[in-house]
């Protein structure tokens, strides 16, 4: 099994530009999450969703979309980068009530 | 409104010996968890320890437990008999009853921990 996996790891964009991130998990979860890390901010919950189809927003969504087409995977995109959203990013699954696995985190900078 | 606060951003302990993370928590749902997660320095987060708040025991994993006092609400991880690869930084985090069908968390600032030889 692998997990939780992230693409791609590392990525370098230019203001206005746009890109997406994919998530894909291999544990059959119900439930996936994207968080963004900041230093000295812990990690914020951008858009997260509870099943295939259904995509909500959590504590920082602005600038930021998302889909989940298929079970096992969760996309977001950037439509216009800022540099504001320069940051780690990192994709989770989960079942209910249990603990969150996590990918190993996408590096963004936006210049 | 919930939230976890870690207030010792950088902590250093002695090999072998033991140390704990303060963690404190705000809610008010009666119901919650607590979850301790570690991020060392590749940056994958790894899952430590959970504390369900009526959970009669404290928590325990290998050399990581939990010492919940749930009056003070505070769930701190204690990890006993330290090694060089625990210097990490640990993440404390809290699932709500008001987040129960969604599964989210909130996550404190976190704690660096190195550990010296």
């Amino acid at each position: 099994n692998a997990g939780v996996t992230q693409t791609p790891k590392f990525r370098v964009l230019k203001t206005g530009q746009s890109m997406t991130l994919l998530c894909a998990q291999d544990m059959n979860h119900e439930y996936m999450y994207w968080y963004r890390q900041d230093p000295g901010m812990g990690l914020r919950l951008i858009h997260y969703s509870v099943g295939e189809g259904t995509t909500a927003k959590g504590e920082v969504p602005d600038g930021y979309n998302v889909s989940r087409l298929k079970k096992q995977n969760f996309l977001l995109g950037l439509e216009s980068a800022a540099p504001s959203q320069t940051s780690v990013y990192f994709c989770a699954s989960s079942s209910l009530r249990a603990e969150q696995f996590f990918g190993p985190g996408t590096r963004l900078t936006v210049l | 409104a919930q939230k976890i606060t870690q207030t010792q951003p950088g902590m250093f302990v002695q090999e072998k010996e033991a140390v704990t993370l303060d963690c404190t928590y705000d809610t008010s749902d009666p119901s919650y968890g607590l979850f301790w997660y570690k991020q060392p320095s590749s940056g994958e987060m790894i899952f430590l320890i959970y504390q369900g708040s009526y959970d009669q025991q404290n928590a325990t994993e290998g050399r990581y437990s939990l010492n919940f006092q749930k009056a003070r609400k505070s769930a701190n991880l204690v990890i006993s008999a330290s090694q060089l690869g625990d210097s990490a930084m640990y993440f404390c985090a809290m699932r709500g009853r008001w987040s129960s069908n969604t599964g989210k968390l909130i996550f404190g600032q976190g704690t660096t921990l190195q550990v010296k030889p």
